[in-house]
């Protein structure tokens, strides 16, 4: 059963860059198939794409966070990892990963999330 | 870019039938594969519906989805209705460069 674990700070002071590691268990992030993806869901809102990365490095981010976000694999670990720069109190909320299967093209593990909150 | 809407509510009794529809803004409804979740208050979300109207091992066979293009929409129904069922459904959809959910319907059953 693959389980996926957010790991990282839950208070970001503003302006500071947030950086959280989601950890992989139970499968290999270097078996191929899959984006490895990070998803946020603002308090009480609902779910906010913010991008993904393949086993090889190859990434792709929301558009509209494209500039501030940076997700990086760990192959060796088996983790990917989220940066996002320059956080506001907008940034405040869960961070969710989650696996893409490429067969389905379903979000079909996800972690439990982790709430990062921006704040002074 | 386009934009998923859905309702923000519905409700509906046990027993009954309900239909939760998601609105593609730009772009064909039929040209990308739309998935749904269920979020449970304080839980990640889980599949229930993938490539329009498949579902996982596990999904009870009264959810069941299902894609319109004349309305540029997809469906997800939910039959039988359980106390159970109530939670947040969010549709996914996406194109060569993004990833886009819904703003999710809470499904109330009274």
């Amino acid at each position: 059963q693959v389980q996926l674990q957010e790991s990282g700070p839950g208070l970001v002071k503003p302006s500071q860059t947030l950086s959280l590691t989601c950890t992989v268990s139970g499968g290999s992030i270097s078996s191929g198939g899959y984006y490895w993806s990070w998803i946020r869901q603002h308090p009480g809102k609902g779910l906010e794409w913010i991008g993904y990365i393949y086993y090889s490095g190859s990434t792709y981010y929301n558009p509209s966070l494209k500039s501030r976000v940076t997700i990086s694999v760990d192959t060796s670990k088996n983790q990917f990892s989220l940066k996002l720069s320059s956080v506001t109190a907008a940034d405040t909320a869960v961070y969710y990963c989650a696996r893409n299967s490429k067969l389905t093209v379903s979000y079909d593990y996800w972690g439990q999330g982790t709430l990062v909150t921006v704040s002074s | 870019n386009f934009m998923l809407t859905q309702p923000h509510s519905v409700s509906e009794s046990p027993g009954k039938t309900v239909t939760i529809s998601c609105t593609r803004s730009s772009g064909s409804i039929a040209s990308n594969y739309v998935q749904w979740y269920q979020q449970r208050p304080g839980s990640s979300p889980t599949t229930v519906i993938y490539e329009d109207n498949q579902r996982p091992s596990g999904v009870p066979d009264r959810f069941s989805g299902s894609i319109d293009s004349s309305s540029n929409s997809a469906s997800l129904t939910i039959s039988g209705l359980k106390t159970e069922d109530e939670a947040d459904y969010y549709c996914q959809s996406y194109d060569s460069s993004n990833q886009v959910f819904g703003g999710g319907t809470k499904l109330t059953v009274l």
